[in-house]
């Protein structure tokens, strides 16, 4: 089965600084890669897509995600925190077979004024 | 505009009462989820469904039960023998299986416990 590790399950950075969230996942087969963003009593909205293309992705908002097989990793960056970026993250795995996601237990970013 | 709607977005129950979450996509969508959400625990799979007419079991769907009569809804009912209901529940869609289209999802409703 498949799994997706965030760690950090809370993150502050200033507003202005470098956002780093960070996620990890098995799979034995090459993975499609999502991640998605949710407000407080919202659903959850997508934010950007790897689905074996280009390994640097570019998302909503300014956000972007490196795929790196070698590590297994797909972590979330944007150069320059807003305010607006307070949120929940969530990454999320599909091996593309069958129709199951897989979800990691999110990340809260905090920015700081 | 295309999408899923939740309803209601704030629901209360009663100990030993049924209640039952709408959820509706126009987005012709061919599979349909039902995750319910705590906090720290991310999300977790009740129950999903493929095509009308057939749904599956996730990881958490006892006290649960659902329906997929039509393509566009797929409601879900929280039985009594669901001891712990508090939490927030979210529905999504996705256009076709064993492809690489990612999830897209309802509002939400929050159930709580009167």
């Amino acid at each position: 089965a498949q799994s997706v590790t965030q760690l950090g399950s809370h993150v502050s950075v200033s507003e202005g600084a470098l956002v780093l969230l960070r996620c990890n996942y098995s799979s034995s087969v090459p993975p499609y890669l999502f991640w998605y963003v949710q407000y407080p009593n919202q659903g959850l909205q997508l934010l950007l897509k790897y689905t074996s293309a280009a390994t640097l992705v570019k998302g909503i908002n300014g956000f972007e995600a490196e795929f790196k097989k070698s590590e297994t990793s797909f972590h979330l960056t944007k150069p320059s925190a807003h305010m607006s970026d307070a949120a929940e993250y969530f990454c999320a795995v599909s091996e593309g077979t069958g129709n199951q996601f897989y979800f990691g237990t999110g990340t809260s970013l905090t920015v700081i004024p | 505009d295309g999408g899923i709607t939740q309803s209601p977005k704030y629901l209360f129950r009663k100990e030993g009462q049924n209640v039952t979450l709408s959820c509706e996509q126009n987005l012709n969508h061919d599979a349909m989820y039902w995750y319910r959400q705590d906090p720290g625990q991310g999300l977790r799979l009740i129950y999903y469904s493929q095509i009308v007419n057939d749904f599956q079991k996730g990881d958490i769907a006892e006290g649960y039960s659902v329906s997929r009569e039509k393509k566009e809804s797929f409601p879900l009912t929280v039985t009594s023998a669901q001891k712990n209901p508090t939490a927030f529940y979210l529905c999504a869609s996705l256009g076709r299986v064993n492809s690489n289209q990612p999830q897209h999802f309802g509002d939400g409703t929050r159930l709580s416990i009167l």
